[in-house]
């Protein structure tokens, strides 16, 4: 079965602390995976991909294929990145492009 | 800059109702999405469509019908709405895989309270 895993649902750190958020998947084959991001009365947007090995934001994600992980990773969290947080997936050669997404985590960086 | 817009972002509905959301982008996108979004649960397909008049059932589709006639428009029908339907329902759309382009683009949301 096809399904992303976020097992935290609320990840509370301190400014200037390292952050991760982890997702996990499970998919027969290779997919394409997503971090989307949902700030406070905003819409959900796209944050990074897999494919594009960028660093936005300083959010950085690497596919671990041999954990079937993409976790998402930040040096130094910032007040503003507070916002809630999704891993997707997006299996290949679908019909429409959809996604499966993750429960979501809420990460709040405190002061 | 796409945009995609919701008719709603809040709704009031009584049970029993028939509910319509409508969603509209501009960017000449293919495929559109409904969505609902719900604490813990993340955001759970209800329908696609991936071209005018086509429609596909995604996770949850009990309870809703989907209608495109349009290219640009995407509706969303609760037939018959129930306090279950009770959530924040996303719309999202989306150009054809391998655009370089080809994320979800998602709008505002429509908080529906059945009651």
């Amino acid at each position: 079965a096809q399904r992303v895993t976020q097992p935290e649902k609320l990840l509370s750190v301190f400014k200037g602390a390292p952050v991760e958020l982890k997702c996990n998947y499970s998919y027969s084959g290779s997919p394409e995976l997503f971090w989307y991001v949902q700030y406070s009365r905003q819409r959900l947007q796209l944050l990074l991909r897999h494919i594009s090995r960028e660093s936005i934001k300083g959010f950085t994600a690497d596919l671990n294929k041999g954990e079937t992980s993409f976790h998402l990773k930040k040096p130094f969290a910032q007040e503003e990145d507070s916002a809630m947080y999704y891993c997707a997936l997006r299996p290949l050669y679908n019909q429409g492009g959809k996604l499966i997404f993750g429960q979501g985590t809420e990460l709040s960086v405190k002061p | 800059d796409v945009k995609v817009t919701q008719s709603s972002r809040y709704l009031v509905k009584r049970t029993g109702e028939k509910v319509f959301l409508e969603c509209v982008q501009d960017m000449d996108h293919e495929n559109m999405f409904w969505y609902r979004q719900d604490p813990g649960l993340g955001l759970r397909l209800i329908y696609f469509s991936y071209d005018v008049k086509m429609k596909e059932k995604g996770d949850i589709p009990e309870g809703y019908s989907v209608s495109r006639e349009k290219k640009e428009r995407f509706s969303l029908i609760l037939e018959s709405a129930s306090t279950n339907q009770t959530s924040m329902y996303l719309c999202a759309s989306s150009p054809p895989e391998g655009t370089g382009t080809d994320t979800q683009y998602f709008g505002p949301g429509t908080r529906l309270t059945v009651l």
